[in-house]
């Protein structure tokens, strides 16, 4: 497609479960970064992607939470022995260049985590 | 944690009207971006002005930046109902890596 797509959109899970989340960029975008957003809230950075490499990680809140874009396409953020502080929004986000936080991101919709 | 705050938290207006939003931040920056969020979407890039500018526009909206008052406004005018949105700046950080955003200012627009 031609934007940002994350799935699913919506993700129930019980306390302690272990969740993944999926967002396809948008083609040959560089730059892909995570962020997490509470209800009323602007969006927090989680971690940030050149490619394969994952260059910034600094917002990630514990080591529960796990990320990856092994080909450098492809994001998966995993979220381990979830807990209820955990439920929010988790946006998915890409630019064309290198130094994305300097330039234009495309959003996808995000996927929205409840934790029971 | 947020970069900025916006001003104001909520904005109530009637179709034709202005609206104006502030920002403000507080770290030395790159660029400052504009962007809206519909409920329950992502966001959507309005706006970019680079740390030498001072104005820029873009269709209906304007914007400011002071970088000695580390302060930003997004002025939209005539309003459409379309505009409910909330909206938000963001800095991003000295290496380039995230944007930092604010809380948001939410705009309703009633026709």
């Amino acid at each position: 497609g031609a934007g940002v797509s994350q799935s699913p959109r919506y993700k129930v899970a019980k306390r302690g479960q272990d969740v993944a989340l999926r967002c396809d960029p948008i083609s040959g975008h560089v730059s892909l970064f995570w962020y997490q957003q509470a209800l009323g809230q602007g969006p927090e950075f989680l971690t940030y992607f050149q490619n394969e490499a994952q260059l910034d990680k600094s917002g990630l809140p514990s080591d529960r939470f796990f990320a990856e874009r092994p080909e450098g396409s492809v994001s998966t953020l995993k979220i381990q022995r979830t807990q209820q502080e955990d439920s929010a929004v988790y946006l998915c986000a890409s630019s064309a260049q290198d130094r994305g936080g300097t330039q234009p991101q495309h959003f996808g919709d995000g996927t929205r985590l409840s934790i029971l | 944690s947020q970069q900025g705050e916006e001003d104001p938290q909520a904005l109530s207006i009637q179709e034709g009207e202005n609206a104006t939003m502030n920002c403000s931040y507080k770290t030395s920056i790159n660029n400052l971006q504009w962007y809206r969020q519909n409920s329950g979407r992502g966001l959507v890039h309005l706006i970019l002005i680079r740390s030498n500018e001072r104005e820029k526009h873009s269709g209906r909206l304007r914007v400011t930046l002071d970088t000695s008052k580390k302060s930003s406004s997004l002025l939209i005018t005539a309003s459409r109902a379309a505009d409910t949105a909330s909206y938000f700046c963001a800095t991003d950080n000295q290496a380039g890596t995230a944007l930092i955003f604010g809380k948001g200012t939410t705009l309703s627009v009633s026709s």
